[in-house]
Formats: structure tokens, sequence, C-alpha cells
């Protein structure tokens, strides 16, 4: 099946500070990516929807202005948290589309922890 | 009311039981179904689609009731690693953005 990487797989930072989360489609070309946080005991919710060569779509509640989302090509999209707080500490997790609308495939996730 | 609603469990039951979960979505327009499987602190990972003729994986049997927008999961014979989270997923209707909506997961344990 079709490979998708994260990085960095956790993360820790103080408050204020800025990081990034790379998600990368391994062996295939994604046109879509999908940007999902989930807190402890929840789902998964999208936070935006990510399409290469153009701003992405972001979800009512999300602040495009915190949330930075960057898809320069086919394989590569990064969420840029910006002055991070604890409140943004959760797991971030990416996903791409294959071609087929439907078929996501998951990237392992990122655990940023925010001091 | 959520979009996709599932009972959270947690649901213990002893291997080799017989186990069902249940989830009902809100959007009718939705054409896409499926369960995913996320075990702790780990992404979530494609169980099987569902379809309307139901559907079976092995140990895993898939139903839709799109009448009552209803889907199931059965899982025959548990066992131990069957021991998870169970995410009932379902597109967004109403884009064509391929946009999947999470429901909240049924916790399954298996116990020895």
């Amino acid at each position: 099946g079709a490979v998708v990487s994260q990085h960095p797989s956790r993360v820790i930072c103080k408050s204020g500070t800025s990081v990034k989360i790379e998600c990368r489609s391994l062996d295939f070309q994604a046109t879509t990516m999908f940007w999902y946080r989930q807190f402890p005991k929840q789902s998964l919710m999208l936070m935006a929807t990510s399409n290469e060569g153009s701003k992405a779509t972001y979800e009512q509640g999300v602040e495009k202005d915190k949330f930075l989302i960057n898809h320069a090509s086919l394989t590569l999209s990064t969420l840029t948290v910006t002055s991070a707080h604890p409140e943004d500490s959760s797991f971030y997790i990416c996903s791409a589309n294959q071609g087929r609308l439907d078929t996501q495939y998951f990237g392992p996730g990122t655990r940023l922890t925010v001091l | 009311r959520k979009e996709v609603e599932q009972d959270p469990g947690p649901f213990n039951v002893p291997e080799g039981a017989t186990v069902a979960f249940n989830c009902t979505y809100s959007n009718s327009a939705s054409q896409s179904f499926f369960w995913y499987r996320q075990d702790c602190r780990k992404e979530p990972k494609l169980l099987m689609s569902v379809y309307s003729s139901g559907n079976e994986d092995g140990r895993f049997t898939a139903q839709l009731n799109r009448a009552s927008q209803y889907i199931s999961l059965l899982i025959r014979d548990s066992k131990l690693s069957d021991s998870a989270t169970y995410l009932c997923v379902v597109n967004d209707g109403s884009s064509n953005t391929g946009k999947l909506i999470f429901g909240q997961g049924t916790t399954l344990q298996v116990k020895p």
C-alpha cells in the first residue's frame, strides 16, 4: 500500500515557539493532503485540506494564521504551528490521497507537547 | 448532533467472543463508508470499506443500511490482538474533496 511519512514523530517545545511538521507521500504523488488533530480520548478532527500549488482550505474554527500549511510539491505538505501554546499540545496526523478521492493513507502522526 | 455517532464503550470481552459495534451517520449524501482501527498513540489504519451488500474479511463483517444511515462491524472469535479503538468513518457527501468524517471510536478490550 501507499506510504505516508511524518517528521518529527515527537516534539516538545516551549510556549511561544513555532513548530514545523512535514508530511510526505513516499511512493505516490498526492494532489490532496489532509491535516487532522486528535486530543486524548477524542476523534480525529480535520483541520484543513491542502492542495498542491494552491491555498489550503481550513475547517471552521481553525485559525489559518496560526496553523500555516504549505503544499509546495506533490509529495510534501508542511504544517507550521506558530506561537505554540500548551493548548496546542495534541496528536497531529496527516493523510494523503492516491488519486481516488476517498482512499486516504495516514502518516504515523506527530505528538506535540508545548510546555 | 454529531455527524458520526458511536458508542465509545469500552467493550470488554473474553477471547473467542463475538462482538458487534454500531454507528449512525447524519449526512444522507455520504457515499463511502469505512471502518478504521486505531491502536493507542498510533495513526488510524483502514480495516475495511463497507458496501451496501455487506462484506466480510475473515473474522470481520461489515454491514451498511443506507435507509437507516446505520453501519455495523461484527468481529467473530475475538483475539487479544483485536484490542484497539474502532473508528466509523464516512465521506463528506457535501464536498468533492475526499474529506472524511470520523466517529469518536469504540474501544474494544479483549481479555484472556
